[in-house]
């Protein structure tokens, strides 16, 4: 497709409970990259993968979160036993080249996960 | 730390003046500074984009100024007009640095009619 898109747009889980979700990235595009927004400012890097093969996740909390990417599946970020803290926007990007000398990363319209 | 820093956190602007927000980096490796633009609700969408070995950027009323030796570059937004205003977001990138996108903390900016 010509955009990222994630599902779902909001997701509310209870403190404890599993959250899982979902980007296709932008076709084409050999990068897929998870971010977390809190409070609408920073942005966190969680994970960032080379087609199916992860680039770099120096930035995802292991003992809880998870993500994939396999061919001809859309994208996944799991997170097991949420905490209120998770709570967040959480945004997929992709790009055609990865980060640097001008290859850009579209991002999606983020999927919002609330954790009661 | 924080890789790209930016300021100011909050920006009130009248309608037909200049926002001008700032943005400062630490690692010369760096060879990619998008700005992006965010609504509420939405994903940041990209706005413009600078490469270092050039000092100015300009798209219609957005102009990005680059200070190499300085590490810092700014977003100029001329006649400023109330579908403006959104969060901007500063951002580097390298080819030798991973590939990651590294973010400001975003600037509110609110332009008055």
């Amino acid at each position: 497709g010509e955009e990222v898109a994630q599902t779902p747009k909001h997701l509310v889980r209870g403190e404890g409970q599993k959250a899982k979700l979902y980007c296709a990235p932008i076709k084409g595009h050999s990068y897929v990259f998870w971010y977390q927004q809190v409070l609408k400012n920073e942005f966190k890097f969680l994970i960032s993968f080379q087609n199916e093969n992860v680039f770099d996740e120096t930035g995802m909390p292991k003992e809880r979160f998870s993500a994939k990417c396999l061919p001809n599946s859309p994208c996944s970020l799991e997170i097991q036993a949420t905490k209120l803290e998770d709570s967040a926007v959480y945004f997929c990007a992709s790009s055609h080249r990865g980060g640097g000398s001008g290859n850009t990363i579209y991002f999606g319209e983020g999927s919002w996960l609330t954790v009661v | 730390q924080q890789q790209v820093k930016q300021s100011p956190q909050s920006l009130i602007v009248q309608k037909g003046g200049i926002s001008i927000i700032n943005c400062a980096y630490e690692n010369t490796a760096f060879d990619y500074f998008p700005w992006y633009q965010q609504f509420p609700g939405k994903g940041p969408a990209l706005l413009i984009a600078i490469r270092p070995d050039v000092s100015e950027k300009k798209e219609g009323r957005f102009t990005i100024s680059f200070n190499k030796s300085a590490k810092q570059f700014s977003l100029h937004i001329m006649d400023s007009q109330p579908g403006d205003s959104a969060t901007y977001f500063c951002a580097a990138s390298g080819t030798s640095t991973g590939n990651q996108f590294y973010f400001g903390t975003g600037t509110s900016l609110t332009v008055i009619p």
